[in-house]
């Protein structure tokens, strides 16, 4: 596809239970970016992958987070053990270049009950 | 703590009015960029400004990064109901390492 899609694009889970999100970023974009959307809300920087790099987990709230990425396309991004206070929009947006110009997926809407 | 602080948070005008959104900070950036977000979609960006003092104009929109590069400014001239969405600021730090960090956003509603 053209652009950046992630999927699903709404997930309901119960507490405790451990989700996965997936980002297919745009070909050849060697950055790809995991964000966290409160509604209403700007976006919570998560984690940055750049190429071969090691990534960037610097916003990662918790341990219970993680991300990985295959190269420069699919990435995941990992909940265990989900709490309610996770339940958010989580976006991923794609780079192609060092000037910070983001093109984001639709995001995954995460509700935790 | 909050690198990127927009204001308002929340703006609610007629069609055909003017309005200005700022995006401050005590950091240096490199480059700062602006994206409109829609209800259910990702952020799209509208435009990117790297130099000190630079003036970038849009149609109706005209972006602005202060002399320092610690600030930004977009102004809409004669709003329309299409405007209508979450404005957020976002800016990358010096040193090429291209971590994005975002503003609080702003919340445009234009009334027709």
């Amino acid at each position: 596809g053209a652009g950046v899609s992630q999927s699903p694009s709404n997930k309901v889970t119960e507490k405790g239970k451990d989700v996965e999100l997936r980002c297919d970023p745009i070909s050849g974009h060697t950055a790809l970016y995991w964000y966290r959307q409160r509604l209403g809300q700007g976006l919570e920087f998560l984690i940055y992958f750049q190429g071969n790099s090691a990534p960037d987990k610097s916003g990662l709230p918790s341990d219970r987070f993680s991300a990985e990425r295959t190269g420069e396309s699919v990435s995941t991004l990992t909940i265990q053990r989900t709490q309610q206070e996770d339940s958010a929009v989580y976006l991923c947006a794609s780079s192609p270049d060092r000037i910070g110009k983001l093109f984001f997926g639709s995001g995954t809407q995460l509700s935790v009950l | 703590t909050q690198l990127l602080e927009q204001s308002p948070q929340f703006l609610s005008i007629q069609e055909g009015e003017n309005l200005t959104v700022y995006c401050n900070s005590s950091s240096v950036f490199s480059s700062l960029q602006w994206y409109r977000q829609e209800p259910g979609e990702g952020p799209v960006l509208l435009v990117t400004v790297v130099t000190g003092g630079e003036v970038k104009k849009l149609k109706r929109l005209t972006f602005q990064f202060g002399d320092a590069r610690k600030d930004s400014s977009l102004h809409i001239t004669a709003a329309q109901p299409g405007d209508t969405g979450l404005y957020l600021c976002a800016g990358e730090r010096p040193g090429g390492y291209q971590k994005v960090t975002f503003g609080t956003g702003t919340k445009l509603q234009v009334i027709p």
